[in-house]
């Protein structure tokens, strides 16, 4: 098993849509969590960490969920801007401070 | 958000030749910095792990002979491709982490260097 688990992409909604993606992490130790954006030749951008109480963020609404340890991202009212690549990420409480980045999922919004 | 800086942005080089990448962190002490590799359509691929003052950690199947890493500073950190060839080409990112509390420690990337090996 993986240890960071993504929706396999991609995701082809219109704009206007709402778009949710899930993400499960195989350590129960994980202390932090990341969603990143990453746009095609681009570097990862942060896009918003995900707390135990949940975050929002204007359109975008994150979701921790410990007891069946996954996290998501859900997009309200999709943009085209919002075309990218959004990738998972953990971070364990280790040691190594190795960050767990997840395969992403392609999100294509189109007119 | 924090910034990090890479350079060069892209790079052409001929096959058994060295090529040096720089990455820093431009308003931010980072202990730990990142390297990763990206080809095409796939994903982030860690490479090494550096911490300042001290060895770099290596993914396994990476070669540290190869992918010669230096952290010289809280802000500075070099990779360097040696007897680059073909293969080689690809997309490589630096990431530095900057704590935001005592267990939460937020990564940000450079903008990465394309490497194209001829």
């Amino acid at each position: 098993r993986k240890e960071v688990e993504q929706d396999p992409g991609p995701f082809n909604v219109p704009e206007g849509a709402t778009v949710a993606f899930n993400c499960t992490y195989s350590n129960s130790a994980s202390q932090s969590f990341f969603w990143y954006r990453q746009d095609c030749r681009k570097e990862p951008k942060l896009l918003m960490s995900v707390y135990s109480s949940g975050n929002e963020d204007g359109r975008f609404t994150a979701q921790l969920n410990r007891a069946s340890q996954y996290i998501s991202l859900l997009i309200r009212d999709s943009k085209l801007s919002d075309s990218a690549t959004y990738l998972c990420v953990v971070n364990p409480w280790t040691g190594g401070f190795k960050t767990i980045f997840g395969a992403g999922t392609r999100l294509f919004v189109k007119a | 958000g924090a910034v990090v800086s890479q350079h060069p942005s892209r790079v052409i080089c001929k096959s058994g030749t060295s090529v040096k990448i720089e990455c820093r962190s431009l308003d931010f002490q980072a202990t730990t910095m990142f390297w990763y590799r990206q080809f095409p359509k796939q994903s982030l691929m860690l490479m090494a792990t550096s911490n300042e003052g001290s060895k770099a950690t290596y993914e396994q199947g990476v070669e540290k002979d190869k992918f010669l890493i230096n952290h010289a500073s809280l802000t500075l950190s070099t990779l360097t491709v040696t007897s680059a060839h073909p293969e080689d080409s690809s997309f490589y990112i630096c990431s530095a982490r900057a704590r935001q509390t005592n267990t939460v420690y937020e990564q940000y990337f450079g903008p990465g260097t394309r490497l194209t090996v001829t």
